[in-house]
């Protein structure tokens, strides 16, 4: 089965600072990768995705992701983080051989300092 | 614009009554899912239905059913809500997903459930 790790739990930047979160995911065959970002009280906004190609994406907002096979990891960045940037993160992964399940990670809460 | 609405943003119900979410989309998507989520913590999906096909997840309590009564709307009954059941509930959308490429889901803006 697979299963997505996300090690921080809380992230604290500054405004303007640049920004990172990890993303590992476990399966066996070709992921589907996506980015989720949820404000409070809201659902979830569909950031950026990788399915092949290219292993260097851009989203919206600003935020690119880098798959990397080798490390099993598919991290989030932004280079200037802005206040609005503030809300919970979502890494996910879809299998299509697990009847297209979409798997989620724990959450990154990201809280930005003026 | 296309999207996912849900209906009520927030509902309050009392400890065993039956409660009805409502889901409905204007993206013409053929797959429907809805997702439990507890306080900081990730979606859990509960079921999902692909047409008029509906898939249960194993660990998902009796206790939750589900209708879609046609392809724009779909409902999460909840028959006896206990307290542990309060939590976000999310419906999402996605267009034929047994060809082809995986196809994304959209998430509506979710309903908070209260439980008294």
């Amino acid at each position: 089965a697979q299963s997505v790790t996300q090690p921080d739990i809380h992230i604290t930047v500054s405004e303007g600072a640049s920004l990172e979160l990890r993303c590992n995911y476990s399966y066996g065959a070709t992921p589907y990768l996506f980015w989720y970002v949820q404000s409070p009280g809201q659902g979830l906004q569909l950031l950026l995705k990788y399915f092949s190609g290219d292993t260097l994406v851009q989203g919206i907002k600003g935020f690119e992701a880098e798959f990397k096979r080798s490390q099993s990891s598919f991290n989030l960045r932004k280079p200037s983080v802005h206040w609005s940037d503030a809300a919970e993160y979502f890494c996910a992964v879809g299998a299509r051989a697990a009847g297209n399940k979409l798997t989620f990670g724990g959450g990154t809460r990201v809280l930005v300092k003026p | 614009d296309a999207m996912v609405i849900q209906n009520p943003r927030y509902q309050v119900t009392q400890f065993g009554k039956p409660v009805t979410l409502s889901c409905s989309q204007t993206l013409n998507h053929n797959v429907m899912y809805w997702y439990q989520q507890k306080s900081s913590q990730a979606p859990k999906l509960l079921f999902h239905y692909y047409d008029k096909d509906f898939n249960n997840e194993a660990d998902t309590p009796d206790n939750f059913q589900s209708r879609r009564p046609n392809t724009s709307f779909c409902f999460l009954d909840i028959r006896s809500p206990g307290l542990g059941d309060a939590a976000m509930y999310l419906c999402a959308t996605s267009r034929d997903q047994r060809q082809g490429s995986y196809n994304e889901q959209f998430f509506g803006p979710g309903t908070r459930l209260t439980v008294l």
